[in-house]
C-alpha cells in the first residue's frame, strides 16, 4: 500500500525478552518518527530520524530502547529486556523533507506479560 | 513544566450540530499547532494545522482558532457527522533547532449521536 506499514500489528512477549518492531515509511519520505501511546493518552515522542541518522533520540526512555534506519527507509525499534511497563502501542510516522504533516501507521501493540 | 492539555475529556453531540474541542498550551515558544483525529485501532490522522503567526485557519468543515494571548487552541467541526466520532488530539511543536518532536495533549473523545 501507499501508507506507513508497521509489523507486527500485535506482539505478546514475556518479561525479559527482546522485541523488534518494524516500520516501512511512505516511499520518498526522509523523516521518520517513533512514538509510544498508552491507553487514553496522547502519543509520546521517542526518536526522530532524518535520513539514516537519528536527529533527536531524547525521547527514548532508557538504554534498553534503540532504533535504527540503516538505509534511510525502513526502521526497526529494538527493545531489550522488556518490562511490563513497556506495554503500549508503538506508532511510526513519516513525513516529506519539508513537510510537517505526519503520516502515521496503525501501530504495533506490544504486551509484556 | 511545559504541557499541552485539553479542557474536556469527552464530548457528545447530535449529528448535524457543530462541535468545538478546546486545548490549552503553556509553551509560549511553540510556533506550530496541529489537530489530529484518531479512530479506534488506528494511527492518528492529520486534520488541520496552524502557525503561530495566524489566528484562524479553515479547512473542509473544520476551523482551527489560535488565541496566543491566553494560549488556547480550538477545533470547530461544522455539521458533525457519525464518521467524526473519534479521539481528537492537539499537538504543539517548538522551533528549537532541529527538534521536530510534537508534544501531544491527552485527547478528547467525540461521540456523535444519530
Amino acid at each position: 500500500g501507499a501508507g506507513v506499514s508497521q509489523t507486527p500489528s500485535n506482539k505478546v512477549t514475556e518479561k525479559g525478552k527482546y522485541v523488534e518492531l518494524r516500520c516501512d515509511p511512505i516511499s520518498g519520505h526522509t523523516a521518520l518518527y517513533w512514538y509510544r501511546q498508552s491507553l487514553g493518552q496522547g502519543p509520546e515522542f521517542l526518536i526522530y530520524f532524518q535520513g539514516t541518522g537519528a536527529a533527536d533520540d531524547s525521547g527514548l526512555p532508557n538504554d534498553r530502547f534503540f532504533a535504527v534506519r540503516p538505509e534511510g527507509s525502513v526502521s526497526t525499534l529494538k527493545i531489550q529486556r522488556t518490562e511490563r511497563g513497556d506495554s503500549a502501542v508503538y506508532l511510526c510516522a513519516s513525513s516529506a523533507l519539508q513537510g510537517r504533516e505526519l503520516f502515521f501507521g496503525e501501530g504495533s501493540r506490544l504486551t509484556v506479560l | 513544566g511545559e504541557s499541552v492539555g485539553l479542557h474536556l475529556p469527552t464530548l457528545s453531540v447530535q449529528e448535524g450540530d457543530n462541535s468545538i474541542i478546546n486545548c490549552a498550551y503553556s509553551n509560549s515558544a511553540s510556533d506550530y499547532f496541529i489537530w489530529y483525529k484518531q479512530e479506534s485501532g488506528k494511527g492518528p490522522q492529520f486534520i488541520i494545522d496552524i502557525r503561530s503567526n495566524m489566528d484562524k485557519r479553515q479547512g473542509q468543515r473544520v476551523t482551527v482558532l489560535l488565541n496566543k494571548t491566553v494560549k488556547h487552541l480550538s477545533l470547530q467541526i461544522a455539521a458533525t457527522q457519525p464518521g467524526d466520532s473519534a479521539v481528537y488530539f492537539c499537538a504543539e511543536e517548538s522551533n528549537a533547532g532541529n527538534n521536530r518532536k510534537l508534544i501531544w495533549g491527552l485527547g478528547t473523545s467525540l461521540a456523535v449521536n444519530p
